[in-house]
């Protein structure tokens, strides 16, 4: 089956500490982005990515650092520096960069005390 | 800067009819429509792009004014299955996409 992986589901983590989540697709999609949600809201973008080690800052990158070493993977680290990491976050990916239906992975739900 | 979405919340009967407004202050690539259902993923609905193209679902319409950069997403006959958040995501340029609020709808039997 084709899809979007992320793990885990849950996440807990003490404040100061960084924490890495993972995205996988095996779409063979190009684009890769990062969302975050908090509750009640929309989801703002993160980082995206249009192709292997290149990726483009989104609207709220502070605190936040990307890889993309491979076409299939776009790992997520939130580091120390933000300051309310504590939300779900959101893979997606899609065919292209413009004008294409992103494809969610099921989202990590991260708790930081 | 983030689409604004109205209404916020909308509740029906099956068979009634919803009209969800999306609209942005900057010039759009296309718009996008999304459905959330609580706990779940975000799942694709529909791309308007700019000069008329649409890709979506046959059940579900919408709407791009370009000029006013605000779109609209119609849904007729509602039924249980379209409850959920609708999101509208507006592309500015390639893969810079700014998301809206949400709109919590609501369909009672």
């Amino acid at each position: 089956d084709g899809g979007i992986t992320q793990s885990p589901k849950y996440l807990f983590r003490k404040e100061g500490q960084n924490v890495t989540l993972s995205c996988e697709q095996n779409l063979n999609h190009d684009a890769m982005y990062w969302y975050r949600q908090d509750p009640g809201q929309g989801l703002r973008l993160i980082y995206y990515s249009q192709i292997v080690n290149d990726f483009q800052k989104g609207d709220i990158a502070e605190g936040y650092s990307v890889s993309r070493e491979k076409k299939e993977s776009f790992p997520l680290t939130v580091t120390s520096a933000q300051k309310n990491p504590t939300a779900f976050y959101l893979c997606a990916s899609s065919p292209g960069l413009a004008a294409y239906e992103q494809y969610f992975g099921p989202g990590t739900r991260l708790t930081v005390t | 800067q983030q689409p604004v979405q109205s209404p916020q919340a909308v509740i029906l009967r099956e068979g009634e009819d919803a009209v969800i407004n999306c609209s942005s202050s900057k010039a759009l690539y296309s718009v996008h429509w999304y459905r959330q259902k609580h706990g779940e993923a975000p799942v694709f609905l529909m791309i308007l792009l700019k000069g008329g193209e649409q890709k979506g679902h046959d059940k579900i319409s919408a709407s791009f004014n370009e000029k006013k950069q605000q779109s609209s997403l119609y849904l007729t006959a509602s039924q249980l299955s379209y409850s959920g958040t609708y999101f509208c995501g507006t592309e500015i340029s390639g893969g810079d996409m700014r998301f809206g609020a949400g709109t919590r709808l609501t369909v009672k039997p």
